[in-house]
């Protein structure tokens, strides 16, 4: 079936560090949009990519169609970093398939 | 603007009991989705419509859950008889022709 595989599946960070996300997808994706889920269960929009790579204060996607993955970088990262990241690939039907998650816990 | 809005936010119900979820989408966003999130996984698709169109339902459990979108606009998700093992979140979200999705705060639900 369609998979969406996401590593790692957890991570902890001190506070000020770096790390990198990584989405690897079974299906031919057009776009890709990357979420973090915070603690209350609501889904929060980072980024929506066409191939390319967007970037937005301390966080940096990039999306690659032709080798199938996706990458979340986090620079410098912060308590409110915290939460669980989905990335979602998207089918030329609009068919939208999420990842399995990254749970992050940045600590001071 | 306001957002995508779901209701009710919390159900509980005996195991054999029905429940439906309601969601109003973004206004003027034609592609509707709605998801099942379980605990501790990602949203796991469950079926989307293009305007009242159903594109795809292959994920609906047809026994017992069914999706309406009779004008393209708002949705209604049922779950009859319900089971423990349908304990989750159910979230809607919606997109303008398959652009990013805008995802509502979700309906949890548990049956007991």
């Amino acid at each position: 079936g369609d998979k969406v595989k996401q590593s790692p599946s957890a991570l902890s960070l001190q506070e000020g560090t770096n790390s990198a996300l990584r989405c690897n997808f079974s299906i031919a994706a057009t776009t890709v949009q990357w979420f973090l889920q915070n603690p209350r269960g609501s889904l929060i929009n980072l980024f929506y990519l066409v191939p390319g790579t967007k970037e937005n204060g301390r966080l940096k996607s990039t999306f690659n169609s032709k080798e199938s993955y996706s990458t979340l970088h986090i620079r410098d990262a912060q308590l409110e970093d915290s939460g669980t990241y989905f990335c979602a690939a998207f089918s030329n039907t609009d068919k939208v398939v999420f990842g399995t998650g990254t749970r992050l816990q940045v600590s001071p | 603007e306001a957002g995508v809005t779901q209701s009710p936010r919390y159900a509980v119900l005996q195991e054999g009991q029905a429940v439906s979820f309601w969601c109003d989408p973004i206004s003027g966003h034609d592609t509707l989705y709605w998801y099942q999130q379980p605990r501790d996984q990602g949203p796991q698709l469950l079926v989307y419509f293009r305007d009242e169109a159903v594109i795809d339902n292959s994920q609906l459990p047809s026994d017992r859950f069914s999706a309406v979108r009779p004008k393209g606009t708002n949705s209604t998700l049922k779950i009859q008889s319900a089971k423990q093992g349908d304990t989750a979140t159910y979230l809607c979200a919606s997109s303008f022709r398959g652009l990013q999705l805008y995802f509502g705060e979700g309906s949890k639900l548990t049956v007991l």
